[in-house]
């Protein structure tokens, strides 16, 4: 089993639909989670990060952590075009003096207009 | 502009020849890191380092070297590439509050996209 399991998908959806992005992950260890956001051609950016279960919401976005069930989620609410991207989720963990982060495949996902 | 800025963008080069990735950040962080990206395999890190002179290897590092001798530079190193480390590499910077906890990974460079022949 994979450590981060991510749907490719790609997703379609129209302008002002609520979007639901998924991870789960088998190491329990995990102690922090985060979502970032890819456009083409350019290097990931930090939307979200969360440390504990439950939802931590920003603006449109809200993370959600389910620790007992292994699985986190992303939900953009009232999507946008603009917020065509691919979208990866990763969970890092702190121990023994080093840190493991390991990333989801990503999700890539079109909004349209 | 706070930035992580990688050198070159693109690079094509032939198995064997040493190459560097330069990457340099000037917000300074203290921990940087090296990813490669590729097709259905995601992104994976390569090497991190939690401050000057501090080092350590992430989940692919066989291949690659890295040093740290200030804090804002962080270059990635092939002493000898071959085909299978074509790939799109990322470096990235983020200021560590608390080991395990604060902004990790906070800010990627725009990627060096690798061709080795």
């Amino acid at each position: 089993q994979k450590e981060v399991e991510q749907d490719p998908g790609p997703l379609s959806v129209p302008e002002g639909a609520i979007v639901s992005l998924n991870c789960t992950y088998s190491n329990s260890a995990f102690q922090y989670f985060m979502w970032y956001r890819q456009y083409s051609r350019k290097g990931p950016e930090l939307l979200m990060y969360t440390y504990s279960s439950g939802n931590k919401e920003d603006g449109r976005f809200t993370a959600q952590v389910d620790k007992s069930s292994k699985y986190i989620s992303l939900f953009i609410r009232d999507s946008q075009p603009s917020d065509s991207a691919t979208y990866l989720c990763a969970m890092g963990l702190f121990q023994g003096g080093s840190e493991k982060l390991v990333f989801g495949k990503g999700t890539k996902l079109t909004v349209n207009p | 502009e706070a930035q992580v800025t990688q050198n070159p963008r693109y690079l094509i080069t032939v198995t064997g020849k040493k190459l560097t990735v330069t990457c340099s950040q000037n917000m300074n962080h203290e921990y940087m890191s090296w990813y490669r990206q590729d097709p259905g395999l995601g992104l994976r890190q390569i090497y991190y380092s939690m401050n000057v002179e501090v080092t350590d290897k992430g989940d692919v590092p066989e291949g690659y070297k890295v040093s740290r001798k200030e804090k804002r530079n962080f270059p990635l190193i092939l002493e000898s590439p071959s085909p299978n480390q074509t790939s799109l590499y990322f470096c990235a910077s983020s200021l560590r509050k608390r080991r395990g906890r604060g902004d990790t990974e906070a800010f990627f460079g725009q990627g060096t996209r690798l061709t080795v022949v």
